[in-house]
C-alpha cells in the first residue's frame, strides 16, 4: 500500500516571504499522481496543484510550484511571496493510475502560519 | 453549482444511537468516497464507489455501511455510534476512477458522539 508522509507538523513564514513544504511517499508503481490540498480554518478541502509523475516538469499555478523529486519519491510544495490568505493546513496527497479504483491517499498534513 | 452537498453540518449524537449522513453530487461523477478527519492522522478512508451498485471499503471501514443506488447520492450509514468515531466526516467525488482527476470535496461533518 502507498504511504505519504508529511515530517513537518506545523511551519511559519513571514509575509512574502518563501516556504517549502515537505512531503515523501513510498510506492511501487510507475505511474501515479501527487496532490496539494488546502484546508483553511473554514474546514474547505482545495485543491492547490497536481503533478503527473510520468511528467518530468514541475507543475506550477501562480506562485505555488512543486519540486518533484521522482528517483527520491519526494514531493514539496513551494509557496512564493506568502499572504495571509495562505495560513492554513495543508495535505500532500497520493493517487494511483485510472482504472485501478484508486484511492486518494493522504499525508498528515502540516499546519502554516503566516506571520507579519 | 452546487457540486457535493453534505448534510448535516454539525451533528451530537449518544453512544448506541444510529443515523445516516448524507452525500450528493450533481456533477455525474463515477467515483465518490467518504474519508474521516482526526487531528495528527489526515484525512483516512473510510469506503468508496467506483459506480452506482457497487462499493468497496477504505482503510477504516468497521462501524460505517455504504450504499450507491444512484450516480449522484453516496449515504453513510453509522450503524451503532461510539465515542471513537467522533470526527470530521469528508465525501468526495471525482470524475474518473484515478489519475489526475482531483476529489471535489463537500464541506464536512463534525460528529460528536457522547
Amino acid at each position: 500500500a502507498q504511504t505519504v508522509t508529511q515530517s513537518q507538523p506545523e511551519m511559519s513564514v513571514q509575509e512574502a516571504e518563501t516556504v517549502t513544504l515537505s512531503c515523501t511517499y513510498d510506492t511501487s508503481e510507475s505511474d501515479y499522481y501527487l496532490f496539494w490540498y488546502k484546508q483553511p480554518p473554514s474546514r474547505q478541502m482545495i485543491l492547490v496543484i497536481r503533478q503527473e509523475a510520468y511528467k518530468q516538469q514541475n507543475a506550477t499555478e501562480n506562485r505555488f510550484s512543486v519540486n518533484f523529486q521522482k528517483a527520491a519519491k519526494s514531493f514539496s510544495l513551494k509557496i512564493s511571496d506568502s499572504q495571509l490568505g495562505d495560513a492554513a493546513m495543508y495535505f500532500c496527497a497520493y493517487r494511483s493510475p485510472p482504472g485501478t479504483a484508486s484511492k486518494l491517499t493522504f499525508g498528515t498534513g502540516t499546519r502554516l502560519q503566516v506571520t507579519l | 453549482n452546487a457540486g457535493v452537498t453534505q448534510t448535516p453540518k454539525f451533528q451530537v449524537l449518544k453512544t448506541g444511537q444510529s443515523m445516516t449522513l448524507q452525500c450528493a453530487q450533481d456533477m455525474n461523477h463515477e467515483y465518490m468516497s467518504w474519508y474521516r478527519q482526526d487531528p495528527g492522522m489526515g484525512l483516512r478512508l473510510i469506503h468508496y464507489s467506483v459506480g452506482a451498485g457497487i462499493t468497496d471499503q477504505g482503510e477504516v471501514p468497521n462501524g460505517y455501511n455504504v450504499s450507491r443506488s444512484t450516480t449522484e447520492d453516496f449515504p453513510l450509514r453509522l450503524l451503532s455510534a461510539a465515542p471513537s468515531q467522533t470526527s470530521v466526516y469528508f465525501c468526495a467525488s471525482s470524475p474518473g476512477t484515478g489519475g489526475n482527476s482531483p476529489l471535489h470535496f463537500g464541506n464536512g461533518t463534525r460528529l460528536t458522539v457522547t
